[in-house]
């Protein structure tokens, strides 16, 4: 089943603790991106990568990594989590770019205190 | 910066009507459109693409692309108790970002 898949599904953690939402696809796509979404300000691109080792910042990129050393993993880094991260994030991936239609993961929901 | 708005609704129909949700996008670049749905909690399905100016119809949805005027709009006919959820409309940027409006809420009352 094609599919995008994403962990943890939920998440409580600390302030400054490191932790990765990882995300892997399935459909050999090209294109992955992570979005956070917040009451009232809809989607936000976090950032987004065109293929292996191509990864560049979206609205919203401070305070998170990505790497992208695989075509399927997509891995989002919060290095030192801050209160204000705590959201609904989204993995997205399409065959290639963000003129193709994109398949989300079911998303994580992540709580920093 | 590139914006794609949407009136936030809620919109309120009753079964069997039609539903006429609508978007405008600022990047007069974009290329490609897409409408999803989301229920409260889950995450985006793409409903329709459209990529040229005019009318593309899919079942009950039928999505219409005007880029003279910027406008992208989706119709919904015979709605459903099953329709309620959240309309999310994005516009491609450059080919590589993806932008979305913050989304209206439809509810369908039986």
């Amino acid at each position: 089943e094609a599919q995008v898949t994403q962990n943890p599904r939920y998440l409580i953690t600390v302030t400054g603790k490191k932790l990765t939402v990882t995300c892997s696809q399935n459909m050999n796509h090209e294109y992955m991106s992570w979005y956070r979404q917040d009451p009232g300000l809809g989607l936000r691109q976090i950032y987004y990568s065109m293929n292996v080792e191509v990864t560049d910042k979206g609205d919203v990129p401070e305070g998170y990594k990505v790497s992208r050393k695989e075509k399927r993993n997509f891995p989002l880094i919060l290095e030192s989590p801050s209160p204000n991260q705590t959201s609904l994030y989204f993995c997205a991936s399409s065959f290639s770019g963000g003129n193709q239609p994109q398949h989300f993961g079911d998303g994580t929901r992540l709580s920093i205190l | 910066q590139k914006e794609v708005e949407q009136n936030s609704g809620p919109l309120s129909v009753p079964e069997g009507a039609i539903a006429s949700l609508n978007c405008t996008y600022s990047d007069r670049g974009s290329q490609s459109f897409f409408w999803y749905r989301q229920y409260s909690g889950k995450s985006p399905e793409l409903i329709m693409s459209i990529y040229s100016n005019g009318d593309k119809e899919d079942g009950r949805f039928t999505a219409q692309l005007n880029k003279a005027s910027q406008y992208v709009s989706l119709l919904i006919r015979d709605s459903q108790p099953s329709d309620s959820a959240t309309y999310l409309c994005a516009a491609n940027q450059a080919g590589t970002a993806l932008i979305f409006g913050k989304g209206t809420t439809l509810s369908v009352s039986s």
